[in-house]
């Protein structure tokens, strides 16, 4: 298996414009995680999906923030509108379950300019 | 509910040095604990994991951390540092409940001087 894949790698747009982040988990894993990460506040989880239904959405920061998971293979986060301080390395995890190790992408490194 | 607190942000060791790497967990049901490293511009990547077997963990690159039930802890250890060894580490922690998400600490920067 490659991993869990993310697109893109970086992702540079202006303030207002909709950003939608891709990521393909571990074929097999049931859970997969969001987390957004800054210098400020370190590693954030955002929203996890069991599966491909969400389970807990409290860290998602707000409105402007949604995400899906169609089928087992495929998530999707969008911010719309992306504000400046959106900027941070987006990353997303896999797990075949809770407490067993997640496995990370490489990442999304988003700017808004 | 499961929380995790490492102690100190950046910790500096000379090259050759031992390494040490503080957690403290907690947890109201026997916990998972492990140790992620996040090299630059990487995603994070398991270093050892603790599952309620032995209490010394050995992990890769020469790591190893001793959970202890009676002190809440999980700290990482490694006898010599490497340049290498540069990078943020993280500890976590999950339990056995289904649905538990895992709790990661705010991370622990390490700095290797030569």
């Amino acid at each position: 298996d490659a991993g869990v894949i993310q697109s893109p790698r970086h992702e540079v747009t202006e303030m207002g414009q909709e950003v939608t982040l891709r990521c393909k988990p571990i074929s097999g894993h049931d859970y997969l995680f969001w987390y957004r990460q800054t210098m400020m506040r370190g590693l954030e989880l955002l929203i996890y999906f069991n599966n491909n239904v969400p389970i807990d959405d409290s860290g998602m920061p707000e409105d402007r923030f949604s995400a899906k998971m169609p089928n087992a293979s495929f998530s999707t986060l969008k911010i719309q509108p992306s504000e400046p301080r959106d900027s941070a390395v987006y990353f997303c995890a896999s797990s075949p379950d809770t407490y067993t190790e997640a496995f990370f992408g490489q990442g999304t490194r988003l700017t808004v300019v | 509910a499961q929380s995790v607190t490492q102690l100190g942000s950046h910790v500096s060791v000379s090259e050759g040095a031992l390494v040490l790497l503080r957690c403290n967990y907690s947890s109201s049901v026997p916990p998972y604990l492990f140790w992620y490293v996040q090299y630059p511009n990487q995603g994070l990547q398991l270093l050892l994991k603790y599952t309620s077997a032995a209490t010394l963990v050995k992990g890769i690159n020469g790591f190893e951390a001793e959970f202890k039930k009676s002190e809440t802890s999980f700290h990482l250890t490694k006898p010599s540092a490497h340049m290498s060894d540069a990078a943020e580490y993280f500890c976590a922690v999950s339990a056995v409940n289904r649905d538990d998400k895992i709790i990661f600490g705010k991370g622990t920067r390490l700095h290797i001087l030569p």
